[in-house]
């Protein structure tokens, strides 16, 4: 089936560090991969997005990489600032019609000046 | 405009009682859906619906039932309320009924409270 394992939180980082929030995946079929962020008391928003092999999805300095041959989809940004401080979730959008939807635990983060 | 929509924002109730919540979309998608969100942010999902149409029912207890009246609406009735039912629910919705490869967008979400 399809499922999504992330790392686990919570994550703290100085302004202007590297961050790395780890993604696997499993998958029946060639699902989509999505990351999303959920900023405080608001609903999760599309990040970016990755529909086969080789993509890189980015949006606002953020990166991921879909890698089938480490069935990861792990996402990037080189300088974080506060106001990424948030929960991401990574999605395995499955394969196959009316498909399993999951989603990963979610990582908190949150940025210190 | 809000794409996704939910109300009430808040809900906060007593133990037993009965409740509803609402979820309108004006995006023309065809598929909704319900999650809970806990208090560790795990999301699970609940139900979805395509065109009306129950396609994912997760194990959910009975005391929640969807009901799509129509494509751009899917509420969620919860009956005798449970301590264990507070937590954030998220209305969501997505252009296709493939259930997989496009995007989801999101309501800001309900927070039910049981006293």
């Amino acid at each position: 089936g399809n499922s999504v394992t992330q790392m686990e939180g919570p994550v703290t980082l100085s302004e202007e560090a590297f961050l790395t929030i780890n993604c696997t995946y499993t998958a029946t079929g060639y699902p989509s991969l999505f990351w999303y962020v959920q900023y405080p008391g608001e609903g999760l928003q599309l990040l970016l997005k990755a529909t086969k092999a080789d993509d890189k999805g980015s949006n606002k300095g953020f990166e991921a990489t879909y890698r089938k041959e480490t069935t990861s989809f792990h996402l990037e940004k080189g300088s974080v600032q506060v106001s990424d401080s948030a929960v991401y979730f990574c999605h395995n959008a499955g394969g196959t019609s009316y498909g399993k939807l999951t989603f990963g635990q979610g990582t908190i983060l949150t940025v210190h000046p | 405009d809000t794409a996704v929509s939910q109300t009430p924002k808040y809900l906060v109730t007593q133990m037993g009682n009965d409740k509803s919540i609402k979820c309108e979309q004006n995006l023309g998608h065809d598929t909704m859906y319900w999650y809970k969100q806990d208090s560790k942010k795990f999301l699970k999902i609940m139900f979805s619906y395509n065109n009306k149409e129950l396609i994912i029912n997760e194990t959910v207890p009975n005391r929640f039932s969807p009901k799509s009246p129509d494509k751009a609406h899917l509420n969620l009735h919860i009956n005798s309320l449970e301590l264990g039912d507070s937590a954030v629910y998220f209305c969501a919705s997505s252009p296709t009924g493939q259930g997989g490869n496009q995007p989801q967008h999101f309501g800001d979400g309900t927070r039910l409270s049981i006293l």
